[in-house]
């Protein structure tokens, strides 16, 4: 079965400082990975996601990630961080190929301070 | 707005009464997904559907718990006789086909006291 592990809880950034919100899966077979983030009062928006090929994806907002298989990680990176950016953000792993659910971590608090 | 609705979006109830939670997906997805969300946790699969089958149970779905998807469009989730651990956000969520991304609705928050 599989499992995503958000090492961290919270995250205090400075605005403009480069920030990494660490995910970590496990699987025994092929997953498809997706990062969400809920901001303030809204419900779950899909950030970006890995289905295969590049192993780097990137989404409009500047935000990154990385599918490591040999680490399993799939960690978000932005090089410099707004105000806006504060919410949660959710990791969540799919079994590849599947049409079943998807799997999330417990979620990470950005908070972007001035 | 052609999103994920769900309604009521919050809903407070006695302790031993029934709710009950409507979702409308978006129109042209065939995949519906319920799960609940606690605070300070990650959203946890309840149940999902492929048009009107509902392909797949969580082990979190009690007995108390019911799902349906009658004519492959909307679905509803009843609880029966709530007790306050069933205090959560209920989300609903969409999706087009595998291995799509799901379209998340903005939750109905239920407050069991």
């Amino acid at each position: 079965a599989q499992s995503v592990t958000q090492l961290d809880s919270q995250v205090p950034v400075f605005e403009e400082a480069p920030v990494e919100l660490r995910c970590n899966y496990s699987s025994s077979v092929s997953v498809y990975l997706f990062w969400y983030v809920q901001y303030p009062n809204q419900g779950l928006q899909l950030l970006l996601k890995y289905l295969s090929g590049s192993t780097l994806v990137e989404s409009i907002n500047g935000f990154e990630a990385e599918f490591n298989k040999s680490q399993t990680s799939f960690h978000l990176r932005k090089p410099s961080v707004h105000i806006s950016d504060t919410a949660e953000y959710f990791c969540a792993v799919k079994k590849g190929g599947s049409q079943g659910n998807l799997i999330f971590g417990k979620g990470t608090k950005l908070s972007v301070k001035p | 707005d052609t999103g994920v609705s769900q309604d009521p979006r919050h809903k407070i109830t006695k302790r031993g009464q029934n709710v009950t939670f409507r979702c409308d997906p978006i129109s042209e997805h065939n995949r519906l997904y319920w799960y609940r969300q606690t605070l300070g946790q990650g959203p946890e699969f309840l149940t999902y559907f492929q048009n009107e089958a509902q392909l797949e149970k969580s082990r979190l779905l009690s007995d108390r718990f019911s799902a349906e998807r009658p004519k492959g469009s909307f679905s509803t989730l009843e609880i029966q006789r709530t007790e306050q651990g069933d205090s959560a956000m209920y989300l609903c969520a969409s999706s087009p086909s595998a291995p799509g991304e799901l379209f998340f609705g903005e939750g109905s928050r239920l407050t069991v006291l």
